[in-house]
């Protein structure tokens, strides 16, 4: 059968338009999740974070939401500009060094 | 201050044949990880070590082996690599006992393929 890791989602938007990426987590136990940032060729860039006691965080021009009742987060860019251009993974820290990513997507901005 | 290098940066093994990948970092970061990327997929912890003589398992550890004799170098051996082992490795450092945020740094990853 396809193997579908194989095809990120995709997610298109227009310059200076707002991106809304999401992510379902696996355990409902974790407390701590984190949004990252990959560019082609180089290593995971941190985002924003946010713990199980808050359901937003706001940082510079990002927002990350939290709804642990149906385990799911997203990641809201504002004003979304050429840079932004990467693959977003969320990940949850299922205890201490034991960090797990999702599948990521690909952002990608049309001029 | 170079923060977390990883050597080499490309390999081509035949399957059978070992190698150590290897990882160091100048931040004096008690834990260190290593993980693998696949096509398309997120990443996946292989080993971590909470300090100096210490280490333990992550998701995927079968194939892989890790040694931690110092604070700086955390090695990532493969005692006989295989085409499933074809991935990006990339090794990572932390500030502090919980895993991810901005107290971790990922290296540039070292890029792997076995035939």
């Amino acid at each position: 059968g396809e193997n579908v890791g194989l095809h990120l989602p995709t997610l298109s938007v227009q310059e200076g338009d707002n991106s809304i990426i999401n992510c379902a987590y696996s355990n409902s136990a974790s407390d701590y999740f984190i949004w990252y940032k990959q560019e082609s060729g180089k290593g995971p860039q941190f985002i924003i974070d946010i713990r199980s006691n808050m359901d937003k965080r706001q940082g510079q021009r990002v927002t990350v939401l939290l709804n642990k009742t149906v385990k799911h987060l997203s990641l809201q860019i504002a004003a979304t500009q050429p840079g932004d251009s990467a693959v977003y993974f969320c990940a949850e820290n299922q205890g201490a060094q034991k960090l797990v990513f999702g599948q990521g997507t690909r952002l990608t901005i049309n001029p | 201050n170079a923060g977390v290098t990883q050597t080499p940066k490309f390999q081509v093994l035949k399957t059978g044949q070992s190698m150590t990948l290897q990882c160091a970092q100048d931040m004096n970061h008690e834990y260190m990880s290593w993980y693998r990327q696949d096509p398309g997929m997120g990443l996946r912890l292989i080993h971590y070590s909470v300090g100096a003589g210490i280490t333990d398992q992550g998701e995927v550890p079968n194939g892989y082996n890790v040694s931690r004799s110092t604070t700086e170098d955390f090695p990532l051996r493969l005692l006989s690599a295989a085409p499933s082992q074809t991935s990006v490795y990339f090794c990572a450092t932390s500030l502090g006992e919980l895993a991810g945020g901005p107290g971790q740094f990922f290296g540039p990853g070292t890029r792997l393929t076995v035939l």
